[in-house]
């Protein structure tokens, strides 16, 4: 089981909806990221988030430490938001563990 | 700023062959470190660098080997390639360590052993 559980693991959408995607861990962190990786293969960092909430443009990250779950959210989704994200935590350690990714497809 | 760049993008192998897969940054970070993603894998670390003249593995550390000589390049030797080490692969580095500082990635290296 890995330690960090993404859902759902593909997720399409018309241009204009609301999008959310749930990341899951197990133990106690010290910091949460979301990445975007980009159909091209390039990966970005979205948020870096250790509590509460960050918003940049559409796009929103929160994090619950007691229910240890993070949702990143993604206002009128437009086709260019086609990627994949990635959500991975640190355990207060020089090692990241990665979620294995939600695909994400928005269509016109 | 050209950020981290990484090198080759592409890269076939034959089983047995050597190769290094260089990375750079140029924004000072300490913190340098390699991934592989495989098909319905999440990245993972195979060795990483918190300064210059400190490596350390990671998860997956097997078959690779690394050395931090500078601040701004990592590079990873694969010692003798294996169809088992196709994947891609990412470099990233941060200013601090991982839980305190955004990652900065590479374009990644597409390498395929036969």
């Amino acid at each position: 089981k890995n330690e960090v559980e993404q859902s759902p693991q593909n997720l399409t959408a018309q241009e204009g909806e609301f999008i959310t995607i749930n990341c899951s861990y197990s133990v106690g962190i010290s910091a949460l990221h979301w990445l975007q990786q980009h159909p091209g293969g390039g990966i970005v960092s979205l948020f870096m988030l250790s509590s509460g909430k960050k918003k940049h443009g559409r796009l929103i990250a929160t994090i619950n430490i007691q229910e240890k779950h993070s949702s990143l959210h993604i206002t009128a989704s437009h086709p260019r938001d086609s990627a994949v994200y990635i959500c991975a935590v640190s355990y207060n350690t020089d090692k990241l563990i990665f979620g294995t990714g939600t695909r994400l497809q928005v269509f016109p | 700023n050209a950020g981290v760049t990484q090198t080759p993008k592409f890269q076939v192998l034959k089983t047995g062959q050597s190769m290094t897969l260089q990375c750079a940054q140029d924004m000072n970070h300490e913190y340098m470190s390699w991934y592989r993603q495989d098909p319905g894998m999440g990245l993972r670390l195979i060795h990483y660098s918190v300064g210059a003249g400190i490596t350390d593995q990671g998860e997956v550390p097997n078959g690779y080997n690394v050395s931090r000589s500078t601040t701004e390049d990592f590079p990873l030797r694969l010692l003798s390639a294996a169809p088992s080490q196709t994947s891609v692969y990412f470099c990233a580095s941060s200013y601090s360590r991982t839980g305190n500082s955004p990652l900065h990635f590479g374009n990644g290296t597409r390498l395929t052993v036969t």
